[in-house]
């Protein structure tokens, strides 16, 4: 039973253009969402968050957009640019697990010059 | 560099092999995990250690042991591992519950 789901395993982008990636959840008890990117033979690499108190939060070029009614975020990566492309994960966590993180499968994404 | 630091970066172990995965962190956080990632898998959580005490066991099985001597260092102990523990294996660390959490690098074990 998947909690967490990224339904794209994959995003193509051209640079300069906007990226979109989602992340859907089924656990209503989610109260923290968390975007990591992860390039290969790396650890994950903490992008941005967002507590179900907000339903935005902003970082450079990065946005992150909550709704808590359709259990759905995302990512928006503007401008996208060569460098961005990797694996992106979303994270959720909440309740009363203590810090325990629970990830989407992962999307690639891949930005074209 | 996320300040989390695990060795070794690869291990190639055979089944019957006692090894150990260590992880530093130079961050001052209270938490550490355990995570592991299997082709084509999401990470899965194993362990959580707060203040050196563990706090959830995610029904990992017994030939994975953990340690936490103190708040900084982490221990992943391996006894008759199974080639389908293969995985990529990471550490984690993070101020308190619902913040960020920190990785590490990972280990790229191999059982054979």
């Amino acid at each position: 039973d998947q909690q967490v789901k990224q339904n794209s395993p994959s995003l193509s982008v051209q640079e300069g253009r906007i990226s979109i990636l989602n992340c859907d959840y089924t656990n209503s008890m989610f109260d923290y969402f968390l975007w990591y990117k992860k390039y290969p033979a790396e650890g994950p690499t903490f992008l941005i968050s967002i507590s179900s108190i907000k339903d935005k939060n902003e970082d450079g070029r990065f946005t992150v957009f909550l709704n808590k009614s359709a259990k759905h975020l995302s990512l928006h990566i503007v401008p996208s640019q060569p460098g961005d492309s990797a694996v992106y994960f979303c994270a959720a966590s909440g309740g009363t697990s203590y810090g325990k993180l629970t990830f989407g499968q992962g999307t690639i994404l891949t930005v074209h010059p | 560099e996320t300040g989390v630091t695990q060795t070794p970066r690869h291990l190639v172990m055979g089944m019957t092999n006692k090894k150990s995965l260590k992880c530093e962190q130079h961050l001052g956080h209270n938490a550490m995990y355990w995570y592991k990632q299997s082709a084509k898998k999401p990470l899965e959580l194993m362990f959580v250690y707060s203040l050196e005490e563990r706090v959830e066991n995610n029904s990992v099985p017994s030939r994975f042991s953990p340690e936490c001597p103190n708040s900084s260092h982490l221990f992943l102990h391996l006894h008759t591992l199974q080639p389908e523990d293969s995985a990529l294996y990471l550490c984690a660390s993070s101020r308190n519950k619902n913040t960020e959490a920190f990785f590490g690098q990972g280990t790229r074990l191999t059982v054979v």
